[in-house]
């Protein structure tokens, strides 16, 4: 069965800090991942999307790691801002699935002044 | 307003109701989606459609119906509401396999 764990489960920084959320996943045969921020009460949105052949990928202040030797992917957030309190949700595709798509449960990222 | 809607945003309906929650978009996308999130889970895919009159199954379907007699829109029909439908609904479109998925801002339904 395809899955998605991300660590940790919950977390607390200070402003002008930067973290790193993980991601595994089995989901096989490997298309593509995605990281998703979701802002509490909305929908979620795209932060990266990474095919086999990309290891880092960057959006302003979030970088998005994979090794798909490892199936492990991490997302950087540099120089935190109360903005960037939110889920993040990891999201991985595999080859023939279609749109299918299998969700992370997200890592919920609090950033304090 | 161009983007992908949702309606209504909040919910409360009884056990054994039927209801129906919409989603538009103007994207002229082929394919739409419809999840739901639940504490503990990740975004589990209802339904899906990958083109007008083309509708297909996801992880979690029992209990709900869906349609697409028009591109733009999908609605989730709950034909007899139970309490396990509790939950915040989200739609999605997108282009095609592959490309990123727009998410709408949610229906929080809650079933008494």
């Amino acid at each position: 069965k395809n899955q998605v764990e991300q660590s940790p489960q919950s977390l607390i920084i200070l402003e002008g800090k930067n973290c790193t959320l993980q991601c595994n996943y089995t989901v096989s045969p490997f298309s593509n991942l995605r990281w998703y921020k979701q802002d509490t009460g909305r929908g979620p949105v795209s932060l990266t999307i990474m095919t086999f052949s990309e290891n880092t990928k960057s959006n302003g202040r979030y970088t998005a790691t994979l090794d798909a030797d490892t199936k492990q992917s991490s997302l950087h957030i540099t120089a935190s801002q109360l903005s960037d309190s939110a889920s993040y949700i990891c999201v991985v595709s595999a080859t023939g699935g279609g749109n299918k798509l299998t969700f992370g449960t997200g890592t919920q990222l609090k950033v304090e002044l | 307003d161009a983007g992908i809607t949702q309606s209504p945003r909040y919910k409360i309906t009884e056990t054994g109701r039927q209801v129906t929650l919409m989603c538009h978009q103007t994207w002229s996308h082929s394919y739409m989606f419809w999840y739901r999130q639940d504490l503990g889970h990740g975004l589990r895919l209802i339904y899906y459609s990958a083109a007008a009159d083309i509708t297909d199954k996801g992880e979690v379907p029992d209990g709900y119906v869906v349609s697409r007699s028009k591109t733009e829109n999908f609605p989730l029909t709950l034909e007899s509401a139970t309490r396990s439908q509790t939950s915040v609904y989200f739609c999605a479109s997108n282009p095609g396999a592959n490309y990123e998925q727009y998410f709408g801002p949610g229906t929080r339904l809650t079933v008494t």
